[in-house]
């Protein structure tokens, strides 16, 4: 199996422009979470599906973020429009279940918004 | 209180050491817990599960205690390789019913030659 799988690995951009980050979870993992990782708050739930439905997205910062499932296979966050302050580590991570068995990560996505 | 809190560190140990880590978690109710690792500017990866009996892995050992609500992590042996931030997992139920994992802040282990 390829794991989970993040595009693109790293990510500049101009404040004011709008960022998607890609996510292909395991193949037959039900659960796909999203998350942002920074020095001050470490490992932050954004928003996390079950079989392609967002269950909770109170982790999102605010409207200028989105995240869609549209299948099993295949799932984006977007930033529109993406500030400084958006810059962070983001990965997605998939799972079986409710993780019994963990969570799987992606590489990440390393985004520096300038 | 936080969800779940860790000590930072960093722990400075020499190799073939024994070094402890405690992560303690506020809701009784959390269900899962694990232990991850996570090198420098890589993903975090799952060290191991922690059952309420106890288990081992080699030189890890992780335990679960439910009544004063913290996990543990023993690593004996200590190797140049194990210095990595080590991030413990716990997964509370949330209003809505699913368990979904909340993560530590990690504490990060430097083990010197």
């Amino acid at each position: 199996d390829a794991g989970v799988i993040q595009s693109p690995r790293h990510e500049v951009t101009e404040m004011g422009q709008e960022v998607t980050l890609r996510c292909k979870p395991i193949s037959g993992h039900d659960y796909l979470f999203w998350y942002r990782q920074t020095m001050m708050r470490g490992l932050e739930l954004l928003i996390y599906f079950n079989n392609n439905v967002p269950i909770d997205d109170s982790g999102m910062p605010e409207d200028r973020f989105s995240a869609k499932m549209p299948n099993a296979s295949f799932s984006t966050l977007k930033i529109q429009p993406s500030e400084p302050r958006d810059s962070a580590v983001y990965f997605c991570a998939s799972s079986l279940g409710q993780g019994i068995g963990g969570y799987t990560f992606g590489s990440g996505t390393r985004l520096t918004v300038v | 209180r936080k969800e779940v809190e860790q000590d930072p560190g960093p722990f400075n140990v020499p190799e073939g050491a024994t070094v402890a880590f405690n992560c303690t978690y506020s809701n009784s109710a959390s269900q899962s817990f694990f232990w991850y690792r996570q090198d420098c500017r890589k993903e975090p990866k799952l060290l191991m599960s922690v059952y309420s009996s106890g288990n081992e892995d080699g030189r890890f050992t992780a335990q679960l205690n439910r009544a004063s609500q913290y996990i543990s992590l023993l690593i004996r042996d200590s190797k140049l390789s194990d210095s990595a931030t080590y991030l413990c997992v716990v997964t509370p139920p949330p209003p809505g019913g699913s368990y979904i994992p909340t993560f530590g802040r990690g504490t990060s282990l430097i083990v010197h030659p």
